[in-house]
């Protein structure tokens, strides 16, 4: 029972362009979602949150997009640099305890 | 400051071997967390501690598997009797907020030991 989906495995965009990642969940008592970025053999690393009060989330170049009534969760990055290629996790909670995560998307940022 | 530091980044062990994981967590943290991640899947929960006290350990596989965090501070993973299976990367996260507790909850990964059981 997969309660967080990513469905896309992999994603490559160009420099300077707009990068969307995207997370589907399909319960509805999360009330906390997060992204992580995970550069190989590191942890993965805190990027941005939003609380399920809020609709969209801003900090410098990322943003995060919350869609409740279809329980859909967006990342976008603009403009895009390569030093964000790396794996992308969302990850939800509810109650702020345990955090469940998506599969991980690779994205790739071309010169 | 320091992050989350795990011990030892790598293990291999012979099946059949009790092995110990050590975390030590962001100081003044209250929460600590351990995940399992498989390649390519993202971190799977295992069992979680406010201070010393497990509030959950829903996600530990079976009872060869435990945690103790006997003064809220440091955490040690035990897997007794090791098994193939057991092979993945373990990783421990704290958050400063109580789980449950009001405010932004963000966990903060370490670095993770890797555990072969040949």
């Amino acid at each position: 029972d997969q309660q967080v989906k990513q469905n896309s495995p992999s994603l490559s965009v160009q420099e300077g362009r707009i990068s969307i990642l995207n997370c589907d969940y399909t319960n509805s008592m999360f009330d906390y979602f997060l992204w992580y970025k995970k550069y190989p053999a590191e942890g993965p690393t805190f990027l941005i949150s939003i609380s399920s009060i809020k609709d969209k989330n801003e900090d410098g170049r990322f943003t995060v997009f919350l869609n409740k009534s279809a329980k859909h969760l967006s990342l976008h990055i603009v403009p895009s640099q390569p030093g964000d290629s790396a794996v992308y996790f969302c990850a939800a909670s509810q109650g702020a305890q345990k955090l469940v995560f998506g599969q991980g998307t690779r994205l790739t940022i071309n010169p | 400051g320091a992050g989350v530091s795990q011990s030892p980044r790598y293990k291999v062990t012979k099946r059949g071997q009790d092995v110990a994981l050590r975390c030590d967590p962001i100081s003044g943290h209250v929460s600590l967390y351990w995940y399992r991640q498989a390649l390519g899947q993202g971190p799977e929960f295992l069992t979680y501690f406010n201070y010393e006290a497990q509030q959950d350990k829903s996600g530990l596989p079976n009872d060869r598997f435990s945690a103790e965090r006997p003064e809220g501070s440091i955490s040690t993973l035990t897997i007794q009797r090791t098994e193939q299976r057991d092979s993945a990367m373990y990783r421990c996260a704290s958050s400063l907020i109580p789980s449950g507790g009001a405010g932004s909850y963000e966990q903060y990964f370490g670095p993770g030991t890797r555990l072969t059981v040949t």
